[in-house]
Formats: structure tokens, sequence, C-alpha cells
């Protein structure tokens, strides 16, 4: 079964421009979620989606920071413009519905300079 | 709200030394406890969970027990092995989908 599939792995930018990334999550599953882990640091929530539904954004900063999820599926998160403390680890993650258990992608790594 | 609290890292021990790192948890319910494993280069995933008091979750030679009167969630292993130098987070879920992590200790095992 294949995993969550994130893209690109690496990304750097200068201050100001934007960025996108893009998740696949596990087939058939129907949660999906954006986690920031900055370095040194613990992920955290970015936002949840239940199917097509962004049903927890409360931490996205909605200022420069937006995603959505296409029919349900694939998902892409946003920074417009990126700002130097953006720079983090940006993990998307899935699960079956109401399980607890998150698989998580390798992530995408983001440089701000 | 609900956190996660874990030993600093990073943790330094030689192959088949005894492992405990340490994981306390503030929570107004009865959540979920869970430990997270990444590994150089992998993403992040689940080495052992346990959904109510006195549950033990193991897996790999790694055992916790969920303890509700002091709060914890500790990470035990008798013998580690190089291979299991990685990154280890505690994390919780209060019934919600949505995981609380810790900040990470970095395990760190030579030969």
């Amino acid at each position: 079964e294949a995993g969550v599939v994130q893209s690109p792995r690496y990304k750097i930018i200068e201050k100001k421009q934007p960025v996108a990334f893009w998740c696949n999550p596990i087939s058939g599953h129907n949660t999906l979620y954006w986690y920031r882990q900055n370095l040194g640091q613990g992920p955290e929530l970015l936002i949840r989606y239940e199917n097509e539904e962004a049903v927890d954004d409360s931490q996205l900063p909605k200022d420069r920071f937006s995603a959505e999820r296409l029919k349900g599926v694939d998902s892409t998160l946003k920074i417009q413009p990126a700002e130097l403390g953006d720079s983090a680890v940006y993990l998307c993650a899935s699960s079956p519905l109401v399980s607890g258990e998150l698989f998580f992608g390798e992530g995408s790594r983001l440089t701000v300079l | 709200g609900d956190s996660v609290t874990q030993m600093e890292g990073p943790v330094t021990l030689s192959e088949e030394a005894f492992l405990t790192i340490n994981c306390t948890y503030t929570a107004t319910g009865y959540p979920s406890l869970f430990w997270y494993v990444q590994y150089p280069g992998e993403g992040l995933q689940l080495l052992l969970k346990a959904t109510k008091a006195d549950d033990k979750g193991s897996n790999k030679g790694f055992e916790a027990t969920y303890r509700k009167e002091t709060t914890s969630f500790h990470l035990e292993k008798g013998s580690v092995q190089v291979s299991d130098s990685a990154v280890y987070f505690c994390a919780l879920n209060q019934n919600t989908d949505k995981l609380i992590f810790g900040t990470g200790t970095r395990l760190q095992v030579f030969p």
C-alpha cells in the first residue's frame, strides 16, 4: 500500500515569494492534516480536513496561508507571501475516519532566505 | 489547554543499554496516548499507543504504560540497538482526531 506522498521534499525561496506544497493521502483515508514542524519542536496542527471540508483551521495563519482539498483527495497548502519565520518542515498526514492513528508523509522542508 | 512534556535530549546510550524516555501530559479528559518515531530521512510513524488507563502499548521491544495517577506515558526498552537511533515523540489525542505532540527526544545509540 502506498503511503502519504508529499512534494516537493525541499524548497528554498526568498522572502515575499509564494510557495505551494502538495499532498496525496493514503487511498480511502477521509481525514487529512497539515502540520508544521519547527526545528527542534514537535509538529503543530495547521488544518484538518474531513473529506473536502476544513473542520479545524484555527491554527492556520489565514492572512498568508491557504489550503484546499479538491474532491476530498489531494490537498495543497500555499503560503503567499512567505516570511523568514515560515522556514520549517510541513507535514501532511492522513487517517481512516476516527482511528486516532495518523500516517505521515516525509515532509516538505521550506527554507525562506 | 492540553499539552505534552518530554525529557530533553539527546539521550546517548551504548548498544544493549536500557532506555527510558519520560513523557507526562496535561489533559482535561481521558486522552489516548501515543509514541511516534522519526528515523533519519523518514516521516513520522506510529510506534505504539494506549487508549485507557493502565493499558500497555508495545512494539519492536518498546513498551509504555498509561499511568493516569501520574499522568505519564514513559517509553522503555530493555536493550537498545544502533538502529533505534531516531527522534521519539510523545503525543495525545483528546478524541478529536487532533494529535498534540511533545517537542521530541533524540536518541543516539553507539556500538
